[in-house]
């Protein structure tokens, strides 16, 4: 596709229940990246991708999220037992490769409300 | 690690005058800094980037300097139009570095009156 897609756009559920967050990157495009964005805050980072490898994991909040890429295109980012505080926008972005400098294009997020 | 401080939190300025809004950071290790401006509903979409070897950059009405010695970056809007109402980012990240993740400013709500 044009430009990077993510889907659900919107996603309701309840405290507890696992939920899926897909992107779609820019084909072409071997890094990959997670950020999270809650109210009236800047966006944090999760995770990154260099193909289907995620070299450092320390940005997931907790033992709840986990991120997997398969075939160095689309990636899952996995919430697991949902809480109220995971609320937020979940953006994902991509560049032509991994390394500060290279420009990232961004989707237009998942937004998640955890009941 | 990195530390990004963006201000004001909001601005609100008249049809046709100049917005600017300042960044500071605290790695020295940084050197490259986008701009990203984000519409309601919408992903962030980068404006403007600059590179440590640059003071500044001009893009038509945008422009973005950078003080290494003191850490501090800015980005200049002129000539102000409605359609510049967004929410704007500033993020810095390591040029030099394999991992590339931006480390972002809290944010700038910018309204544009007519």
């Amino acid at each position: 596709g044009a430009g990077v897609s993510q889907s659900p756009s919107n996603k309701v559920t309840e405290k507890g229940k696992d939920v899926e967050l897909r992107c779609d990157p820019i084909s072409g495009h071997t890094a990959l990246y997670w950020y999270r964005q809650s109210l009236g805050q800047g966006l944090e980072f999760l995770i990154y991708f260099q193909g289907n490898s995620a070299p450092d994991k320390s940005g997931l909040p907790s033992d709840r999220f986990s991120a997997e890429r398969t075939g160095g295109s689309v990636s899952t980012l996995t919430i697991q037992r949902t809480q109220q505080e995971d609320s937020a926008v979940y953006l994902c972005a991509s560049s032509l490769r991994s390394g500060g400098g290279n420009i990232q294009y961004f989707g237009a997020g998942t937004r998640l409300s955890v009941l | 690690g990195e530390n990004v401080e963006q201000h004001p939190s909001t601005l609100s300025v008249q049809e046709g005058d100049s917005a600017v809004i300042k960044c500071t950071y605290s790695d020295s290790a940084s050197n490259y800094f986008p701009w990203y401006k984000q519409e309601l509903g919408k992903g962030p979409q980068l404006i403007i980037d600059i590179r440590s070897n640059v003071g500044e950059k001009k893009d038509q009405r945008i422009a973005v300097t950078l003080n290494k010695t003191a850490k501090h970056f800015s980005l200049h809007i002129t000539e102000t139009q409605p359609e510049d109402s967004a929410v704007y980012f500033c993020a810095a990240s390591n040029h030099g570095g394999s991992q590339g993740n931006l480390i972002f400013g809290k944010g700038t709500k910018l309204s544009v009156k007519p």
